[in-house]
């Protein structure tokens, strides 16, 4: 059964440091994963889709990574602002299966 | 604005009561699901409709029912709940099942008194 596990479990960093969120999974046959923010009381925002054969994405100041052979992900998120405060979530995809979400990193980036 | 809408957006009731969750999308997506969350936890997968025809139920209780009416919308049929089921309801919607990106609504916030 996949296990998906993402630290810190919250962070807080002034405005303008480069930061990097880690998720691990125990099952590295995945056929995809996916990095959400949450902003408190609303759904979740999908930010980045990377399928297994892929090594990065990258949307505006955010990167992901992914090492399947380890088990990691990486969020990085450049230049941080705090409008980037939420929670962000990594949720992975194995053949066959749902998507299995990681219990998130708390992000306040202070003014 | 998301493209999945959800209504109401907040809904309190008693555990006797009848209240039903709507969920709707109009971006030609063929898989919809519902999840639970809790505060501070991850989204739980509920259940899963792919092709309006019921995929999974992840061991869900009888008093949560869902229903597929069409292609662009999902229900959640409520009744007899419990405190313990107060919680935020979200609604996604994927283009198919098999790892495709999941688009989600901004949820239904239910307390149940």
């Amino acid at each position: 059964k996949q296990e998906v596990t993402q630290i810190p479990a919250a962070l807080s960093v002034p405005e303008g440091e480069n930061l990097v969120l880690n998720c691990s999974f125990t099952d590295s046959a995945i056929y995809n994963l996916q990095w959400f923010r949450q902003d408190p009381g609303k759904g979740l925002t999908s930010l980045l889709l990377i399928q297994s054969s892929q090594r990065e994405q990258t949307s505006g100041r955010l990167n992901a990574s992914l090492d399947k052979s380890s088990g990691r992900s990486t969020l990085y998120i450049a230049a941080s602002q705090p409008g980037d405060s939420a929670t962000y979530l990594c949720a992975v995809h194995n053949y066959g299966q749902n998507f299995v979400f990681g219990p998130g990193t708390r992000l306040s980036v202070l003014p | 604005d998301t493209e999945v809408t959800q209504t109401p957006k907040h809904l309190v009731m008693g555990m006797t009561n009848k209240k039903s969750l709507k969920c709707e999308q109009h971006m030609g997506h063929r898989a919809m699901y519902w999840y639970k969350q809790k505060a501070k936890k991850p989204p739980e997968l509920m259940f899963v409709y792919s092709y309006e025809k019921l995929s999974i139920n992840e061991s869900v209780p009888s008093r949560f029912s869902p229903e597929c009416p069409n292609s662009s919308l999902l229900n959640l049929h409520l009744h007899a709940l419990q405190p313990e089921d107060s919680a935020l309801y979200l609604c996604a919607s994927s283009p198919g099942r098999g790892g495709q990106p999941q688009h989600f609504g901004d949820g239904t916030r239910l307390s149940i008194l």
